[in-house]
């Protein structure tokens, strides 16, 4: 059973440009986070995909968006990328919006770096 | 968010009991408390979780004060393997959505 698999592994992105990340979440999840970890800090929650609508979102600005296919697969995008959103963003998958008494899986992340 | 509060770093021998704590003095009635860790290099990993009565699984042992006010993660014999950065995160069943972490505790083990 393959876990959360995120593509790419790593990027390199200019000042300005956009990126779009990847996420295929565990076989029968549905619900897909995604988080932002900056170096030495923990996780930040970014925003969640259930049935194909963002359900929650943390602190971060518009330029970062999202989108859940009807697989389930989600994409994160970052429009207008700067020196701070250098960071790993790491998804994480659960079932039926992640209620409290669940667990979630994560993926290995993809390390974004803005020059 | 209630807040949990962990000392920044522990160290361990291999092969020895560990115990990481958690202090959580504003939890509610109905917040679950849950661990993660973080291997260098990788995503966070889920460990245990529990309410009110402690719990067991495979990886470990969570035990829970009788007022709910801390908790202790209980690696029964850690190996190199265990050197993590492991989280207690409180999860309210409410608004249970996300995951909020804080900088948690980095595990060093030492043979």
């Amino acid at each position: 059973d393959a876990g959360v698999t995120q593509s790419p592994t790593h990027l390199i992105k200019t000042r300005g440009q956009q990126v779009t990340l990847r996420c295929s979440p565990k076989s029968g999840h549905d619900t897909v986070s995604w988080y932002q970890q900056a170096l030495g800090q923990g996780p930040q929650f970014i925003f969640q995909y259930y049935e194909e609508e963002e359900r929650q979102r943390g602190n971060f600005p518009d330029r970062f968006s999202g989108h859940q296919f009807p697989n389930y697969s989600s994409e994160l995008n970052v429009n207008a990328l700067l020196l701070g959103d250098s960071a790993l963003y790491l998804c994480a998958s659960s079932l039926e919006g992640f209620r409290a008494n669940t667990e979630a899986f994560f993926g290995q992340g993809t390390r974004l770096t803005v020059v | 968010d209630a807040k949990t509060t962990q000392p920044n770093s522990m160290e361990s021998n291999e092969e020895e009991p560990v115990h990481l704590p958690c202090n959580h003095s504003t939890i509610s009635g109905t917040d679950y408390i849950h661990w993660y860790r973080q291997l260098p290099s990788q995503g966070p990993e889920y460990v245990i979780h529990g309410l009110t009565s402690n719990v067991n699984n495979r990886m470990a042992s969570l035990a829970i004060a009788e007022d709910r006010k801390s908790s202790t993660l209980i690696l029964h014999r850690a190996t190199l393997r265990d050197a993590a950065v492991y989280y207690c995160i409180l999860r309210y069943s409410g608004t249970a959505s996300k995951l909020t972490f804080g900088t948690g505790t980095r595990l060093q083990v030492t043979l």
